[in-house]
């Protein structure tokens, strides 16, 4: 009974191909989130979604497209895979603005 | 935007030391304040927040306290034990413009020594 769920744990892959990280939460938030941190630890948003309307894009190269089929579901597809695109990529939900948000266990993506 | 500074980077306690790390913070109208603990391999956790209503917050061993006249707030974790090791990050959210986004630290790397 995970809250927040993501799949896959691990992803290494080469540059240049195109890859898909899952998210779903089952704690029925309405607000989802992605966040990417680096290697320094810094934890930085990139993607928000208010039920299935995305309501926050920091600036973030148009090769990361998030999708939110239901408020349930964020998921973050990326194209074109670069080395610099090498992090730990966590998603994360909450009932709304100011509230707490609950994190998954993050996907650590891997770039050769 | 929100601005949120954390210090320190690194603090190295003995077991039943207390703890401190502070946070400053630019956006005035920020109203909630959480603390997040985030062990090896795993997500942030939240640990502890507060709101700007009140001055300080208690749960157990952890407290937060908030000075939003100065616009800092620090958390304190008091009879440290090894379990407490973990990055811990501050975060506070932006008002109007980015609903629900919030600004985190740059994390406080806390050893505990046994």
């Amino acid at each position: 009974d995970t809250a927040v769920s993501q799949t896959p744990k691990y992803l290494v892959t080469q540059m240049g191909n195109d890859k898909s990280i899952k998210c779903e939460q089952n704690l029925g938030h309405d607000t989802m989130y992605w966040y990417k941190q680096d290697s320094k630890k810094f934890l930085k948003i990139m993607f928000s979604y208010n039920n299935k309307e995305l309501i926050i894009n920091e600036t973030v190269p148009n090769r990361f497209s998030p999708k939110s089929p239901d408020k349930a579901h964020l998921n973050l597809h990326i194209n074109s895979l670069e080395l610099g695109d090498s992090a730990v990529y966590f998603c994360a939900s909450s009932t709304g603005s100011s509230q707490p948000q609950h994190f998954g266990d993050g996907t650590r993506l891997s770039i050769l | 935007g929100e601005n949120v500074e954390q210090h320190p980077s690194t603090l190295s306690v003995q077991e039943g030391d207390s703890a401190v790390i502070k946070c400053t913070y630019s956006d005035s109208a920020s109203n909630y304040f959480p603390w997040y603990k985030q062990e090896l391999g795993k997500g942030p956790q939240l640990i502890i927040d507060i709101r700007s209503n009140v001055g300080e917050k208690k749960d157990q061993r952890i407290a937060v306290t908030l000075n939003k006249t100065a616009k800092h707030f620090s958390l304190h974790i008091t009879e440290t034990q090894p379990e407490d090791s973990a990055v811990y990050f501050c975060a506070a959210p932006s008002i109007g413009t980015s609903y629900g986004k919030l600004t985190f630290g740059q994390g406080t790397i806390l050893t505990v020594h046994p």
